[in-house]
């Protein structure tokens, strides 16, 4: 897998390996943190969701950690797939849903 | 069912026309948002309505019109847009608005 750098635009990942992509979140009041995932010409998709009184929770084939400390969100999907090519967004929640800037998945054969 | 059905899907319309976009929703949700998404950007806020009535306004200008005559319908009528309004318009849903949301396809909009 590769790790990336905060607002990094694309992140090209092997096949069958770990993808980790990084998010940072602005406002130390928001409690509740959405990852989307968005394919050409197709609203956001929900992929996983955590709150503020956690710092990991788990999906299929992804997990979501949280620190809190220095405001920072990653995404992490295991083996990645074709089918994984996307946009993803993280997106911070305290009275209203706003994105964040997001990140291109591109998957190389 | 975890669908939020927005009509129509395109829509071309002239600065000087009336139009209407409608977003539907069956999951008893009574949050409903309007989101606006140009190319290779994140989703920008615009309206909430919770539990029917118009809870956030991010700023936006009067010739967008939101309206939510029903819990499961939200409509966001448009009036004298100008070409720089050409974009995706999403809508999306959720339980109440702290918890997670469900977006529509989008219409995408174009401002002739």
């Amino acid at each position: 897998g590769e790790s990336v750098g905060l607002h990094l635009p694309t992140l090209s990942v092997q096949e069958g390996d770990n993808s980790i992509i990084n998010c940072a979140y602005s406002n130390s009041a928001s409690d509740y943190f959405i990852w989307y995932k968005q394919e050409s010409g197709k609203g956001p998709q929900f992929i996983i969701d955590i709150r503020s009184n956690m710092d990991k929770r788990q999906g299929q084939r992804v997990t979501v950690l949280l620190n809190k400390t220095v405001k920072h969100l990653s995404l992490q999907i295991a083996a990645t797939q074709p089918g994984d090519s996307a946009v993803y967004f993280c997106a911070e929640n305290y009275d209203k849903i706003i994105f964040g800037k997001g990140t291109r998945l591109h998957i190389l054969p | 069912d975890t669908e939020v059905t927005q009509t129509p899907k395109h829509l071309v319309m002239g600065m000087t026309n009336k139009k209407s976009l409608k977003c539907e929703q069956h999951m008893g949700h009574r949050a409903m948002y309007w989101y606006k998404q140009k190319a290779k950007k994140p989703p920008e806020l615009m309206f909430v309505y919770s539990y029917e009535k118009l809870s956030i306004n991010e700023s936006v200008p009067s010739r967008f019109s939101p309206e939510c005559p029903n819990s499961s319908l939200l409509n966001l009528h448009l009036h004298a847009l100008q070409p720089e309004d050409s974009a995706l318009y999403l809508c999306a849903s959720s339980q109440t608005v702290n918890t997670e949301a469900f977006f529509g396809q989008g219409t995408r909009l174009t401002v002739v």
